[in-house]
């Protein structure tokens, strides 16, 4: 099993542009989400997914949009980037649960808006 | 709302040392509670969690007690090596239908030898 892959793994971007952050997961599991992480912030959910078709608002879901058409794919998409977006992101998958279930993180893409 | 507060860093041992960091919790009901480390360049992965009060979780020599009268799971090892160096999360995950994870800001660790 490959787990939970990103791409691309760098990218620069100039204010204004847009682009989709690439995540997907082979292990059949129905709850994805996104996080960035930023320095002296931990990490902050963005959006997520109990299944497919279904996606909601995180902590700082502004400036994002998620879709979730197959149980493997969860992309996002940063609309208009600003010099704000510049952060890791990180895409995340866990099978539903109680809440006991782990994450599974992705490797991480370091994004740059200038 | 959910809450995690751990102590900050970086934290600088040497090699077997003792390592204490620590980590409290704000939550409504009977969440799970979890350690994660980050090694340099890569993403998260679970070091350890704890499901219940009076739990131990452990792992790699880490170790970790749910508290819950201290609201507390604070993270110890006994000795340290230079491959333990990472950034350490404490999570808490709520029992809601979606599984909520709220994060600790994050403790850098590092380890001289």
């Amino acid at each position: 099993n490959a787990g939970v892959t990103q791409t691309p793994k760098f990218q620069v971007l100039k204010t204004g542009q847009s682009m989709t952050l690439q995540c997907a997961q082979d292990m059949n599991h129905e709850y994805m989400s996104w996080y960035r992480q930023d320095p002296g912030m931990g990490l902050r959910l963005i959006h997520y997914s109990v299944g497919a078709g279904i996606t909601d608002q995180g902590e700082v879901p502004n400036g994002y949009n998620v879709s979730r058409s197959t149980t493997e794919d969860f992309p996002l998409r940063l609309l208009s980037a600003a010099p704000s977006q510049t952060s890791v992101y990180f895409c995340a998958s866990s099978a539903p649960g109680t809440g006991e279930k782990e994450q599974y993180f992705g490797p991480g893409t370091r994004l740059t808006v200038t | 709302g959910d809450s995690v507060t751990q102590m900050e860093g970086p934290v600088t041992l040497s090699e077997e040392a003792f390592l204490t960091i620590n980590c409290t919790y704000t939550a409504t009901g009977y969440p799970s509670l979890f350690w994660y480390v980050q090694y340099p360049g890569e993403g998260l992965q679970l070091l350890l969690k704890a499901t219940k009060a009076d739990d131990k979780g452990s792992n790699k020599g880490f170790e970790a007690t749910y508290r819950k009268e201290t609201t507390s799971f604070h993270l110890e090892k006994g000795s340290v090596q230079v491959s333990d160096s990472a950034v350490y999360f404490c999570a808490l995950s709520d029992s809601g239908g979606y599984q909520k994870v709220t994060f600790g800001t994050g403790t850098k660790l590092q380890v001289i030898p």
